[in-house]
């Protein structure tokens, strides 16, 4: 089935530690995202990739890196996770700008 | 920079009963607009959108929305809610330069009673 598919599903990383979640979509769209959504404050851009080989960054980028070496793959590192950096980590592709956005099902992330 | 405003946190409808879900936008020119719907566990889905045209925006799963300039909204409705619909649903708006870079609302969490 076409799709993104997110892993883990779930984690729990002590601060300091370094993870990297992984993203990859089988429907060969040009752009893609990571979003991190937190109660109260709904879905925050962090990183965006319009096409591979380029990155750009969104609203809240910092202790986040990322890399789009190829079209299906987009992870997304913490390099020293902090506690302020739990949340529920969604990523996102389109075919092109203004096309829909298809989500994956979220990594749930707890820094403790 | 871009802003969408979603009033309610929570709206409980009863099974049957016509929905409304309010959004507000920030934006200083003319806004693509979008409608989600997460459910539990789940990631986004498209509901509607709007980019240009006809105001009134026919979605999926029964839902449409109505862009009004002069109120810088952008309210989802559907007219018979269904214990289906029960999920949270986020309005985002398209940020500055395009490129699906979106603002999200904090979403309205809709209970439907039976």
């Amino acid at each position: 089935i076409a799709g993104i598919t997110q892993a883990p599903t779930s984690q729990i990383l002590a601060a300091g530690r370094r993870m990297t979640l992984r993203c990859t979509q089988d429907m060969r769209h040009n752009a893609m995202y990571w979003y991190r959504q937190d109660l109260g404050l709904g879905l925050r851009l962090i990183h965006y990739s319009n096409t591979a080989g380029t990155t750009g960054k969104g609203e809240v980028p910092d202790g986040y890196s990322v890399s789009r070496a190829n079209t299906d793959d987009f992870p997304l590192t913490l390099a020293s996770a902090v506690p302020s950096q739990t949340s529920v980590y969604f990523c996102a592709s389109s075919a092109s700008g203004n096309s829909p956005l298809h989500f994956g099902n979220g990594t749930r992330l707890t820094v403790t | 920079a871009q802003s969408v405003t979603q009033p309610d946190i929570h709206i409980t409808v009863s099974e049957g009963a016509s929905l409304e879900l309010r959004c507000n936008y920030s934006y200083g020119a003319t806004p693509y607009l979008f409608w989600y719907v997460q459910s539990p566990g789940q990631g986004l889905q498209l509901l509607l959108k709007y980019f240009s045209g006809d105001t009134l925006v026919q979605g999926i799963k029964g839902f449409e929305a109505e862009f009004k300039r002069s109120q810088s909204s952008f309210n989802l409705r559907k007219p018979s809610v269904h214990w289906s619909d029960a999920a949270e649903y986020f309005c985002a708006v398209e940020g500055a330069g395009g490129g699906n870079k979106l603002t999200f609302g904090t979403g309205t969490q809709l209970k439907v009673e039976l």
